[in-house]
């Protein structure tokens, strides 16, 4: 069973990076899947962030793609997401998730992180 | 992008009752590329539905998706009290892909 778990810090300050790390068991990120970052702010819907390849290859929320950044780690089977210049806005539960078709780099989402609650206040 | 517009916004029904859930387009999904979740309180979303028809593995056979088009619906043929929660749609036709505001079922 794929298992992610997201990690990093619960509070940001506004202005600053919000960081997070999303570490996958029992199964290679080195698989032709692409794996997600998908937030919720309290009380709203979900929005997709961005989605990476084992490769490198990245494709961003257009709405966020001035501040996002992924990047994957194959040897320790953890990819990361990066967020610029924070304000209240961004705080939601962060999740990561894995992409349900082979290859594609948006579809539906089979896999999910618990989730990880990040709070922008200074 | 694709807006997707779910109602009602809460359903209040008992337990062996049918839901019936829209999830309508601001336009044409494409390939009917669209998907349903199920989420509870401080849980992660649970894939139910994808390509509109199509149950996830593990998945009951009381849940249904159909549609096309601009319009499609989740069917719980009779509800189980492990099935209140919160249900959203989403589209993965046209990028970047969109959810919707999800519709809560709760118990009557």
């Amino acid at each position: 069973q794929v298992q992610l778990q997201e990690s990093g810090p619960g509070l940001v300050k506004p202005s600053e990076t919000l960081s997070l790390t999303c570490t996958v068991s029992n199964y290679s990120i080195r698989t032709n899947y692409y794996w997600a970052w998908i937030r919720q702010p309290p009380g709203k819907g979900l929005e997709w962030l961005g989605s990476i390849y084992r490769s490198g290859t990245t494709y961003y929320n257009p709405s966020l793609e001035s501040r996002v950044t992924m990047s994957i780690d194959t040897s320790n089977n953890q990819f990361s997401l990066k967020l610029s210049s924070v304000t209240a806005a961004d705080t939601a539960v962060y999740y990561c998730a894995r992409i349900g078709r082979v290859d594609w780099n948006q579809a539906y989402f089979n896999y999910w992180g618990q989730g990880t609650l990040v709070t922008v206040s200074s | 992008e694709l807006v997707l517009t779910q109602s009602p916004v809460i359903l209040s029904l008992s337990p062996g009752e049918r839901a019936t859930l829209s999830c309508r387009a601001s336009q044409s999904v494409r390939s009917s590329f669209l998907a349903w979740y199920q989420q509870k309180p401080g849980q992660a979303p649970r894939l139910l539905i994808f390509n509109a028809s199509s149950r996830a593995p593990g998945i009951p056979d009381r849940f249904s998706g159909s549609g096309s088009g601009t319009d499609f619906t989740l069917t719980i043929s009779r509800l189980e009290p492990e099935d209140f929660g919160v249900y959203s749609c989403q589209q993965y036709g046209t990028s970047p892909v969109t959810f919707g505001q999800g519709t809560k079922v709760e118990i009557k």
